[in-house]
């Protein structure tokens, strides 16, 4: 256990509906990351926060992501219209920033499923 | 996209013998980190070498990073049942492309030890 805690963990649903998943990072871990990972490959950056700003976006994230953390401390990533292509696992990630090592914590994932 | 290759793809070994992972990036980097991933769960963090270093030792793990080459190589020594695992590289490049310590990931090896 890193610290790092996902929910759900596993996430069935059908094309076109929304899922939202959250990220609770270990609380002095001001920069939060959120990966995509799908079967037989290595994570893919998807966007990451420093506190409640959102700083950078892969082009990954299509207009149908948004990921929030309104106060600096959890975070939601939700897919609108899901497709099947969305089907993957979500990881977060926290890094204490400023931080001599840039370990990044991670947490369990939270797998989706796109009927 | 994926930064890094990695091989072999798949490696199997018996139990106390040595398992190596090579693995191979693009551009400049701050630092190589070495993760681990049981299967269909989250990635713990195995170990991390700076980019002005050459090698590195934790335990039973020894990391090497040839610059010159873009490529690091991990070694398990005296490997257990308990290694089996897939093992990721990811390469972070904070300042030199203006991310904030993101991670970019490779392929994969997926190791299995054997009693």
């Amino acid at each position: 256990d890193t610290g790092v805690s996902q929910n759900p963990r596993h996430k069935i649903t059908k094309r076109g509906q929304n899922v939202t998943f959250r990220c609770d990072p270990i609380s002095e871990h001001n920069r939060l990351y959120w990966y995509r990972q799908t079967l037989g490959q290595g994570p893919e950056f998807l966007t990451y926060f420093q506190n409640e700003a959102q700083l950078e976006k892969s082009r990954l994230l299509s207009d149908r992501f948004s990921a929030e953390r309104p106060k600096g401390s959890f975070s939601t990533l939700e897919i609108q219209r899901t497709e099947q292509g969305d089907s993957a696992m979500y990881l977060c990630a926290t890094l204490r920033g400023g931080a001599p090592y840039n370990e990044q914590f991670f947490g369990p994932g939270t797998r989706l499923t796109v009927l | 996209s994926q930064q890094g290759e990695e091989d072999p793809q798949a490696l199997s070994i018996q139990e106390g013998e040595n398992a190596t992972m090579n693995c191979s990036y693009k551009t400049s980097i701050n630092n190589l980190q070495w993760y681990r991933q049981n299967s269909g769960r989250g990635l713990v963090h195995l170990i991390l070498i700076r980019s002005n270093e050459r090698e590195k030792h934790s335990g039973r793990l020894r990391v090497t990073l040839d610059t010159s080459k873009k490529s690091s190589s991990l070694l398990i020594t005296a490997s257990r049942a308990a290694d089996t695992a897939s093992y990721f590289c990811a390469t972070d490049a904070r300042g030199l492309t203006g991310g904030g310590n993101k991670l970019t990931f490779g392929t994969g090896t997926q190791l299995k030890v054997e009693l």
